[in-house]
């Protein structure tokens, strides 16, 4: 079964663009979740989505949105890049069945970096 | 926060058994115990999970103290290619399923 994939892998973009990241899930899999990863904050929660709506969100500014499609694959966008966004942006999956569905199984991410 | 600690490095001799302690003093009743690892900037691998009892497959074994408040991962022969930042990490049986991930352990196996 293949796993969690990101496009695209690598970034670049300056600052005040916008960008739009993409993930698709392990087949089969209904819930998708977002993280940054930077050297100083480490992983951290973006948010979660199910059924097309999002479940849970961490604290981040507006700025970052998703969204999720009726085949499970998931976009992430942030606007008006800073330089603070740079980062490896990595998308997990997960079964959601009641027994075995918690474990999130993650992307390879996309590295962004914005100048 | 992350409700784990752990020790920022570890170091061991490849073709050893590789120890690596967690410790989650405040873990409540319905939280999982979960260990990934993050080889230099890939996605984190998911490796293995416990509620209570001992856990093995065929990457490692987890073994959570009676009292659930650490628990030890174990890569029972390690190889270069687990020099890696394992973290632990707990999260709730049901509910929210969003990961908090603290600093993790740094793994560094010698040769």
């Amino acid at each position: 079964k293949a796993g969690v994939t990101q496009t695209p892998r690598y970034l670049i973009k300056t600052r005040g663009q916008q960008v739009t990241l993409s993930c698709s899930p392990i087949s089969g899999h209904r819930s998708v979740s977002w993280y940054q990863q930077t050297p100083g904050q480490g992983l951290q929660f973006l948010f979660e989505y199910f059924s097309e709506t999002q479940r849970n969100k961490g604290n981040f500014p507006g700025r970052f949105s998703g969204r999720q499609f009726s085949n499970s694959r998931s976009e992430m966008n942030v606007s008006t890049l800073e330089l603070g966004d740079s980062a490896l942006y990595l998308c997990a999956s997960r079964p959601t069945q009641i027994r075995g569905g918690e474990t999130q199984y993650f992307g390879p991410g996309t590295r962004l970096l914005v100048l | 926060d992350a409700k784990t600690t752990q020790p920022p490095s570890m170091d061991c001799a490849e073709g050893r058994a590789a120890n690596l302690p967690c410790n989650h003093s405040t873990i409540s009743g319905n939280e999982y115990v979960y260990w990934y690892r993050q080889i230099h900037s890939q996605g984190p691998q998911y490796i293995i999970h416990g509620l209570k009892n001992n856990e093995t497959n065929e990457m490692a074994s987890l073994i959570i103290t009676e009292d659930r408040k650490s628990s030890t991962l174990i890569l029972p022969h390690a190889t270069l290619r687990d020099t890696a930042v394992y973290y632990c990490i707990v999260r709730p049986l049901v509910g929210n399923y969003q990961l908090i991930w603290g600093a993790g352990t740094k793994l560094i196996i010698k040769p």
